[in-house]
């Protein structure tokens, strides 16, 4: 268990919809990274949160969005899906987002199925 | 742009070493990571590369040569459930995400 976590596990929905998809990182992270997992196309980056600022956008669609709150916990909305969204969506947290490396550790995820 | 090449499947036998191979095409290197995922389940650290040569962690390793823009990972005595995909992924001097490549799947056998 890396301490992240992800809600709901499961989602499936019609296309045209709109998905909030949630998640906590570990006590103390304040950064908050979004990945999407699809077959063809392994892990691609999203978006990035540094305590509460966005901090790098990534692969992400303009029908996608995210923010970060207060507490630090996050939400990725999803809107006008299509059959190509379906995939399994990553969160990853981190103490900062500055160098020397900081190991980013991954939540369970959450398999969207778009039908 | 980036581009991180990896082999997409590798079979070994349970004891063997096996060598998972990754070359990498960036702007602003700054190092090399390795992730294992089981089937469905999360990414999880293995190592991180920041200077040329071998890290060892047990019985995993990781090599960087950052004039050839290669790395590799390393497992020795493998076991069953090192059956996994395992992903190479680029640090760059942006400090953010990770590109990660698309992955190469493990199979041990008996």
């Amino acid at each position: 268990d890396s301490g992240v976590t992800q809600t709901p596990k499961h989602l499936i929905t019609a296309t045209g919809q709109r998905v909030t998809l949630r998640c906590s990182p570990r006590s103390g992270d304040l950064s908050v990274y979004w990945y999407q997992q699809s077959l063809d196309q392994g892990l691609q980056f999203l978006i990035q949160y540094y305590n509460g600022e966005e901090r790098a956008k990534g692969n992400i669609l303009e029908r996608f969005s995210a923010q970060q709150f207060p507490d630090l916990h996050s939400e990725l909305n999803l809107s006008s899906l299509e059959l190509g969204d379906s995939a399994l969506y990553f969160c990853a947290s981190s103490v900062s987002w500055e160098l020397p490396y900081n190991e980013q550790f991954f939540g369970p995820g959450t398999r969207l199925t778009v039908l | 742009g980036q581009s991180l090449e990896q082999p997409s499947e590798v079979t070994a036998v349970e004891g063997a070493i096996v060598q998972i191979n990754c070359t990498y095409q960036t702007s602003g290197f700054y190092g090399l990571s390795w992730y294992q995922q089981h089937d469905g389940g999360a990414p999880t650290f293995l190592s991180y590369n920041g200077l040329d040569g071998l890290e060892e962690t047990g019985r995993f390793s990781s090599f960087l040569s950052r004039s050839d823009s290669y790395g590799y990972l390393l497992l020795q005595e493998l076991q069953m459930k090192d059956s996994a995909s395992y992903f190479c992924a680029v640090n760059t001097d942006s400090g953010y995400a990770l590109n990660f490549g698309k992955g190469t799947s493990l199979l041990v056998t008996p």
